[in-house]
């Protein structure tokens, strides 16, 4: 069965504070792994797609990395608007949107 | 608007009655998805349309679960004889051709009493 496994649960964290977000994942035939944000009573919004151990994407403060068992999530000098849940997600069946997502990480920046 | 919208946002009802959720996914995505998300299980996938197929409908957790898709657009999601687990947010997603980068909407909270 494909498990997708997300530490820490929650990470506080000051303004400027730089962490990462782990996802490891159990999927066979891996083919991609997809980091979503979802802000507090809305649906997640996509931010990332990485195809193969190796692959590197960023996107303002965030780098998302991805190796052959797991993925990061670096936060670089982050702000209070960076605050919300991270999900990492791993495609099944033949659909790329059929998704089994983490229980996400809940981040908070601190001014 | 651009985006997907849901209904009813949020809708509290009593146990044993149906209840239907409606889904206006983004105008030309051919993929329809419905999630499930509930305190400590996180984000569930429930059933997906693509095009005119059949929906694969393998996440849908009882017989008492059924969704439509009518015209390509619309989706409903019905849920008969509702208990009390199946309070939770129904998000639905919607993409074009089976890309994993979903578009989702804000949600419809149930809470059944």
């Amino acid at each position: 069965e494909d498990q997708v496994t997300q530490s820490p649960e929650a990470l506080r964290l000051q303004e400027g504070e730089s962490s990462s977000l782990n996802c490891s994942y159990t999927v066979s035939g891996l083919r991609g792994l997809f980091w979503y944000r979802q802000d507090p009573g809305k649906g997640p919004e996509f931010l990332f797609t990485l195809y193969s151990a190796g692959e590197e994407k960023e996107k303002e403060r965030l780098k998302a990395t991805l190796t052959k068992k797991e993925s990061f999530l670096h936060i670089t000098a982050p702000k209070p608007e960076d605050s919300a849940t991270y999900l990492c997600a791993a495609p099944g069946g033949t659909s790329y949107g059929k998704l089994t997502f983490g229980q996400g990480t809940i981040l908070t920046v601190h001014p | 608007g651009a985006g997907v919208s849901q209904s009813p946002s949020n809708k509290v009802t009593e146990k044993g009655k149906d209840v239907e959720l409606r889904c206006d996914p983004i105008s030309g995505h051919t993929a329809l998805y419905w999630y499930r998300q509930s305190l400590g299980q996180g984000l569930e996938f429930l059933i997906y349309f693509q095009g005119n197929s059949a929906p694969d409908k393998s996440g849908l957790p009882s017989d008492r679960f059924s969704a439509e898709r009518t015209g390509g657009s619309v989706s409903t999601l019905t849920i008969q004889r509702t208990q009390q687990e199946d309070s939770a947010v129904y998000l639905c997603a919607s993409t074009s051709g089976s890309s994993g980068e979903l578009f989702f909407g804000e949600g419809s909270r149930l809470t059944v009493l």
